[in-house]
């Protein structure tokens, strides 16, 4: 198993241009999410989603859309970048919501470093 | 509102010097608390679940203790290699989203 993967790695986008970050289990999780990392912030959700055709807000929504077409991709779109969306972004995905037992243990992928201009 | 401090920010440990985390939360109606453990360039790892006060579990030099206002992550030990950054994290009153803490970053010394 590949686990989450994300891409791409890495990412530097202009103030308004648009782009998609990848991210794909292969484990069969129903329970997808988005998170960004900023310092000193902690991770902050950014949407979810509890099954193909499901999805929802979380935290910080503003300025992202996402979509679930399978149980296995959930990607995030940025709409028109801004300097306030450069952050480290990571998808995470687990059997189910809410994480009541260990068996719904969250799996994170090894994020997206993104720097808006 | 649900909220989660950690402390301390940083702490810097001699290998062998062991201390512990300190994860405050204030949720109403605690249903689950977790630690993670996240090294640099790279996504958050799991290392527990605790879902009631009182309740302890470890792993290697590892050990998560649970009381109804704060969790601690203590570590018995230390090695080089525990050296990352240790996130906490509660679900909130909902019990389907996980709110998390800004980290304690841990740095071991040989």
């Amino acid at each position: 198993n590949a686990g989450v993967t994300q891409t791409p790695k890495f990412q530097v986008l202009k103030t308004g241009q648009s782009m998609t970050l990848q991210c794909a289990q292969d484990m069969n999780h129903e329970y997808m999410s988005w998170y960004r990392q900023d310092p000193g912030m902690g991770l902050r959700l950014i949407h979810y989603s509890v099954g193909a055709g499901i999805t929802d807000q979380g935290e910080v929504p503003n300025g992202y859309n996402v979509s679930r077409s399978t149980t296995e991709d959930f990607p995030l779109r940025l709409l028109s970048a801004a300097p306030s969306q450069t952050s480290v972004y990571f998808c995470a995905s687990s059997h189910r919501q809410p994480f009541y037992t260990s068996f719904d243990t969250q799996y994170f992928g090894p994020g997206t470093r993104l720097t808006v201009l | 509102e649900d909220q989660v401090t950690q402390s301390p920010e940083a702490l810097r440990l001699q290998e062998g010097e062991s201390s512990s985390l300190n994860c405050s939360y204030t949720v109403s109606g605690l249903r689950g608390l977790f630690w993670y453990r996240q090294d640099p360039g790279k996504g958050p790892e799991f290392l527990f679940t605790l879902y009631s006060a009182g309740e302890e579990k470890e792993k290697e030099r590892l050990k998560a203790t649970l009381t109804k206002k704060e969790s601690f992550l203590h570590i018995t030990a230390p090695k080089p290699e525990d050296s990352a950054t240790y996130l906490c994290a509660v679900l909130d009153n909902q019990g389907g989203k996980l709110i998390f803490g800004q980290g304690t970053e841990l740095s071991v010394k040989p």
